[in-house]
């Protein structure tokens, strides 16, 4: 089915351990982004791409990595968790960015929870 | 500092009024707003938008205002019903960094029967 899919729904690990949430879209959107989402704080940009292989840092881009090698996929990389980035993580496509509508489509999230 | 605030947490009221969730931002050039919806455990999904040029947008019981000079944009349910009740988020997309679409801290909006 057509769509945003991000794996897994739910995390745990700990503190110090790298952790990689999958987000795949089929619409072939050029634009994708990841969003944490905290009790206080709604939704904060982490990072987006444009196209493949060309990624921009958003408001809180530190602590992650992101790659960008085919258009479907935006994986994120937590390279070390720390217990601040426990969170609600979401993936977004977009056909136009800001352009356009920049209407958002937005995955179901990842629960992330470092102990 | 740059920011948008949705100025209630929560709003409770009763079905068949008029729900309106507001949403202010400072130091923002933005290009248009966007408003989603989102329900407990799900991704938001976009509602409508409304550009700088205009003043008022609707669909369906939903309206949307954009006012510049206040920095203000008014978010209308009317005759709005128990399933409407969900969080509510608003989004500014700015010109001069339209892919960085910031939002606000939403508003939980509950309808009564």
């Amino acid at each position: 089915d057509a769509g945003i899919t991000q794996s897994p729904r739910y995390k745990i690990t700990e503190t110090g351990r790298q952790v990689t949430l999958m987000c795949h879209q089929t619409w072939s959107h050029s634009y994708m982004f990841w969003y944490r989402q905290d009790l206080g704080h709604g939704l904060r940009l982490i990072y987006y791409s444009a196209a493949a292989d060309i990624t921009d840092k958003g408001e809180v881009p530190d602590g992650y990595v992101v790659s960008r090698s085919k258009t479907e996929n935006f994986p994120l990389t937590l390279e070390s968790a720390t217990r601040s980035q426990t969170s609600v993580y979401f993936c977004a496509s977009s056909s136009s960015g800001g352009g356009g509508t920049g209407e958002l489509f937005f995955g179901e999230g990842s629960r992330l929870t470092v102990l | 500092s740059q920011k948008i605030e949705q100025n209630s947490e929560a709003l409770n009221i009763q079905e068949g009024k008029t729900a309106t969730l507001t949403c202010n931002y400072t130091n923002y050039s933005p290009a248009y707003l966007q408003w989603y919806r989102q329900d407990p455990g799900r991704g938001p999904v976009f509602l409508l938008l409304i550009r700088e040029n205009e003043k008022e947008k609707r669909k369906e019981r939903l309206k949307v205002t954009f006012d510049t000079t206040l920095k203000q944009s008014l978010f209308h349910i009317t005759a709005s019903q128990p399933a409407d009740s969900a969080t509510y988020l608003c989004a500014l997309v700015r010109r001069s960094s339209a892919s960085k679409i910031i939002f606000g801290s939403g508003t939980r909006l509950s309808i009564r029967p």
